[in-house]
């Protein structure tokens, strides 16, 4: 299993807010280390949507956002579009493992 | 622009060795930290080695360390990842990734990939 634990699937109405959890520990998210938001389209390659916690890459829309509490961080996307219909996995640096770890990722559904 | 392409990939038999290769360009390779990041078949992305600018230190994670040995050449704007002693969990498409972060560690992170080099371990 991931070092890092997001929930598997999450669902919204087009139009909607949705918010994705990552659920880390004390020795990566909990230490206080970044943590980066990325979306992979189906058969594309993983795409940086979220970097140091709450900072988007030019081109990303602001109805991305990322916030980080204790051991756990959120992606919001508001005003759900078909096309944000993706898989979104969280990523941090692990002091024990001494390296990346992601999380497992949460396939995104719009209804 | 940006462009990272990784070769390298193919049909490998259990306790065989590959050489992947990515080919970087539109960017100053020797200022930054290179990675690979692992997708198995309908799984999710593992890191599996970094290599800082410079060449002084290289991380791995458990399960390649002492199979993979991650390298780079700055003169040809390339990174490697020699991979031996495959298993059939080593099968995955392998990404060549940039952080940008100028450090290793706490804020390491990826916003160039390349578009994957797919290695299938099989007998």
């Amino acid at each position: 299993q991931s070092v890092l634990t997001q929930p598997p699937s999450v669902s919204g109405a087009p139009g909607q807010r949705v918010t994705l959890s990552c659920t880390g520990s004390s020795s990566n998210i909990g230490t206080g280390y970044d943590v980066h938001w990325y979306q992979q389209l189906p058969g594309t390659a993983p795409k940086l949507l979220i970097y140091g916690d709450n900072n988007r890459p030019s081109g990303v829309p602001d109805r991305f956002s990322g916030s980080k509490s204790g051991t756990s961080a959120s992606l919001a996307i508001t005003g759900l579009q078909a096309e944000d219909e993706a898989d979104y996995y969280c990523q941090s640096y692990d002091s024990s493992l001494i390296g990346s770890v992601f999380g497992g990722g949460t396939k995104l559904t719009v209804l | 622009e940006v462009q990272l392409v990784e070769s390298g990939g193919g049909l490998v038999k259990p306790g065989g060795s590959l050489r992947l290769s990515c080919a970087a360009s539109g960017f100053t390779f020797s200022s930054y930290n290179m990675n690979w990041v692992r997708q198995a078949p309908g799984k999710g992305l593992e890191w599996v080695s970094s290599i800082r600018s410079s060449s002084s230190h290289m991380y791995y994670t458990d399960s390649v360390r002492g199979r993979f040995i991650i390298s780079r050449d700055n003169a040809k704007n390339s990174l490697y990842l020699q991979m031996n002693s495959l298993r059939a969990e080593d099968t995955a498409v392998y990404y060549c990734a940039r952080d940008p972060s100028g450090s290793y560690g706490q804020t390491s992170y990826f916003d160039y990939w390349g578009q994957g080099t797919l290695v299938t371990v099989s007998s």
